[in-house]
């Protein structure tokens, strides 16, 4: 059964600075990871997508990258802006006909003005 | 704004009561799933569906929730003699046939008394 974990569970920082969120999973075989991002009492958005067979995506600020071998996953988030405050979650799908997602808790994170 | 709507956003009832949600996915999109997610946890799967047919259903799901998709369009949760613990954000997701980026909506808050 798939496990996927987050660390740091909340991370507050100060404007400007750049800043690295964790993720682990349990079964390596997995089809793709995706990072999400989730505002208060609000529904999840798409950040990014890695396919198994990449090592790394970016988008805008964000970067992602994926270490398939030994179950690791990062998003790094650079010159952090008040805006970015939400909690971030990462979701491994692993394959199969369903495509379904295992999620972890997520990061809170507070970017201080 | 992903595209997907759920209805309603909030719901209240006691205990005891039934209660139904409804998604309406992104156009064309084949794939929806039902996810929950309690207080402080990850969102966890409960459903899916391929057009009108229910594919695979989680052990989450008791004989207390049924979930339809007629015609493969819009879907509905139904959850009967509701329990304080079916309290959590339950959220619908739609995915394109050979894409792998599930799209999120705004999710369903139940409160159960």
């Amino acid at each position: 059964k798939q496990e996927v974990t987050q660390i740091p569970a909340a991370l507050s920082v100060p404007e400007g600075e750049n800043l690295v969120l964790n993720c682990s999973f349990t079964d390596s075989a997995i089809y793709n990871l995706q990072w999400f991002r989730q505002d208060p009492g609000k529904g999840l958005t798409s950040l990014l997508l890695i396919q198994s067979s990449q090592r790394e995506q970016t988008s805008g600020r964000l970067n992602a990258s994926l270490d398939k071998s030994s179950g690791r996953s990062t998003l790094y988030i650079a010159a952090s802006q008040p805006g970015d405050s939400a909690t971030y979650l990462c979701a491994v799908n692993s394959g199969g006909s369903n495509y379904k997602l295992t999620f972890g808790k997520g990061t809170l994170l507070t970017v201080n003005p | 704004d992903t595209g997907v709507s759920q209805d309603p956003r909030h719901k209240i009832t006691k205990r005891g009561q039934n209660v139904t949600f409804r998604c309406d996915p992104i156009s064309e999109h084949n794939r929806l799933y039902w996810y929950r997610q309690t207080l402080g946890q990850g969102p966890e799967f409960l459903t899916y569906f391929q057009n009108e047919a229910q594919l695979e259903k989680s052990r989450l799901l008791s004989d207390r929730f049924s979930a339809e998709r007629p015609k493969g369009s819009f879907s509905t949760l139904e959850i009967q003699r509701t329990e304080q613990g079916d309290s959590a954000m339950y959220l619908c997701a739609s995915q394109q046939g050979n894409q792998e980026t599930q799209y999120f909506g705004p999710g369903t808050r139940l409160l159960v008394l």
